[in-house]
């Protein structure tokens, strides 16, 4: 059963506290994505990773940080979190750079007070 | 700065008439436009896509009609039924960059 799962669905965190939102995928895919989604800004594209260890900065990269040891997990990482990163987070994940499809998780739902 | 442009920011038809919703972008590199749905507290997922070699994508109710020349791409959904009420996102690769969304509401 092809899924990405992403944890948790929902986190409550304080201003300048860490985050850490994992993501994790059973499709052997090459290429997984974080991204935000927001009220009229649609889906706005964080960071990309092309395989292990091989990331790279998308749009909005600014505040955030990405781990990907393993080829299944991509990690997302707001040092010091500020109100202002509350949003929705989607990771997604595709066969390769390139292909055409991608597979999103269910989302998680930060909110930092 | 977004890179891929979408409007209308909502809609709202009635049931049978067609939805029309509209994308345009600027970079000539992008060589692959899908249009992905959302559906309340789920995640996005493909519907249609195109590739520009073509003008004109069907899949039953749902079209994408393409102008290169233009840089711009339509989603046409006919016969729109209450259950096509949804956000849907334009998108164009090679780094999949999303539209803003348009909020679509189908009335019956």
């Amino acid at each position: 059963d092809m899924k990405v799962t992403q944890m948790p669905r929902y986190l409550i965190k304080r201003m300048g506290e860490n985050v850490l939102l994992e993501c994790g995928q059973d499709m052997s895919h090459e290429t997984m994505y974080w991204y935000r989604q927001d009220p009229g800004l649609g889906l706005q594209l964080i960071y990309i990773s092309y395989d292990v260890d091989s990331n790279s900065e998308g749009d909005i990269p600014k505040g955030y940080r990405v781990s990907r040891k393993k080829r299944e997990h991509f990690s997302l990482i707001l040092d010091s979190a500020k109100t202002n990163q509350t949003s929705v987070y989607f990771c997604a994940s595709s066969l390769s750079w390139g292909a055409e499809t991608l597979y999103f998780g269910s989302g998680t739902r930060l909110t930092v007070l | 700065q977004q890179q891929v442009r979408q409007s209308p920011q909502s809609l709202t038809v009635w049931e049978g008439e067609t939805a029309i919703l509209n994308c345009s972008y600027e970079d000539s590199t992008f060589d692959y436009f899908p249009w992905y749905h959302q559906f309340p507290g789920e995640s996005p997922a493909l519907l249609i896509a195109i590739r520009p070699v073509s003008n004109k994508k069907e899949d039953g109710r749902f079209t994408i009609f393409f102008n290169k020349r233009e840089k711009k791409f339509s989603l046409h959904i006919a016969d729109s039924q209450p259950g096509d009420s949804a956000t849907y996102f334009c998108a164009a690769r090679l780094k999949y960059v999303f539209g803003a969304g348009t909020r679509l509401k189908v009335i019956a």
